[in-house]
């Protein structure tokens, strides 16, 4: 079955660019979310790009997704203190079931 | 705005109580819902597939006895936590496709449950 992995935390500070990374071992997965969770909160989605993508941006966030490496990243521009979340990928287990990894906790700091 | 609403957001209850926890898609359909659940600091499980019309689909290691799961209709799906005891205290979350297979999946707010 599907496992995702992805680094467990990361710090930056206001302005700068964080990079969050995710692997995977399904190929087949259709696509691929990012989630963001706020404490106390459900799963807001972020983006997703298809399978057949290399890229995807969308205002401060942009979506690389390596294939042959089975890597997936979420880099978010500009990063402000309201970004500070846990960030989940997700892969398609198939059947429209979702595959989280650990999540990585994003804190953003002056 | 939400897409998907779950009610209750909170819930304290003493062991040995059922509980029941609402999934809403608005404005769209549903055929399958999808219950999660998070420990504090961990990430989600899928428990089940809520299917409309027909019984859920659990996984492995998820007791179908001790939570029910009832797709009533194309816009409903109830989770129901029989006789919670402490140990099924936890973050119940519930998420729906939109559009239909293989569209991005949007997520309730969460149940916080917690047994004393």
């Amino acid at each position: 079955g599907e496992d995702v992995e992805q680094s467990l935390f990361l710090s930056v500070r206001e302005g700068d660019s964080s990079v969050i990374n995710c692997t995977y071992t399904d190929s087949s997965s259709t696509y691929l979310y990012w989630y963001k969770q706020e404490p106390g909160a459900g799963l807001q989605l972020l983006t997703y790009i298809f399978s057949n993508m290399d890229m995807k941006q969308d205002q401060r966030l942009t979506v690389l997704l390596n294939k042959k490496d089975k890597h997936l990243s979420l880099r978010i521009a500009d990063t402000q203190t309201g970004d500070s979340a846990i960030y989940f990928c997700a892969g398609s287990g198939g059947y429209n079931k979702l595959i989280f990894g650990a999540g990585t906790r994003l804190a953003v700091h002056p | 705005g939400a897409v998907v609403s779950q009610h209750p957001s909170w819930v304290i209850c003493k062991s040995g109580t059922s509980v029941k926890i609402e999934c809403r898609s608005l404005d769209f359909q549903a055929t399958t819902m999808f219950w999660y659940r998070q420990f504090p600091k961990q990430s989600l499980m899928l428990m089940a597939t809520s299917n409309e019309g027909s019984k859920a689909t659990y996984e492995q290691g998820v007791e179908k006895d001790k939570f029910l799961i009832n797709h009533a209709s194309l816009t409903l799906s109830t989770l129901t936590v029989t006789s919670a005891h402490p140990e099924d205290s936890s973050f119940y979350i519930c998420s729906a496709p939109q559009g239909g297979s293989n569209q991005p999946q949007h997520f309730g707010d969460g149940t916080r449950l917690s047994i004393l």
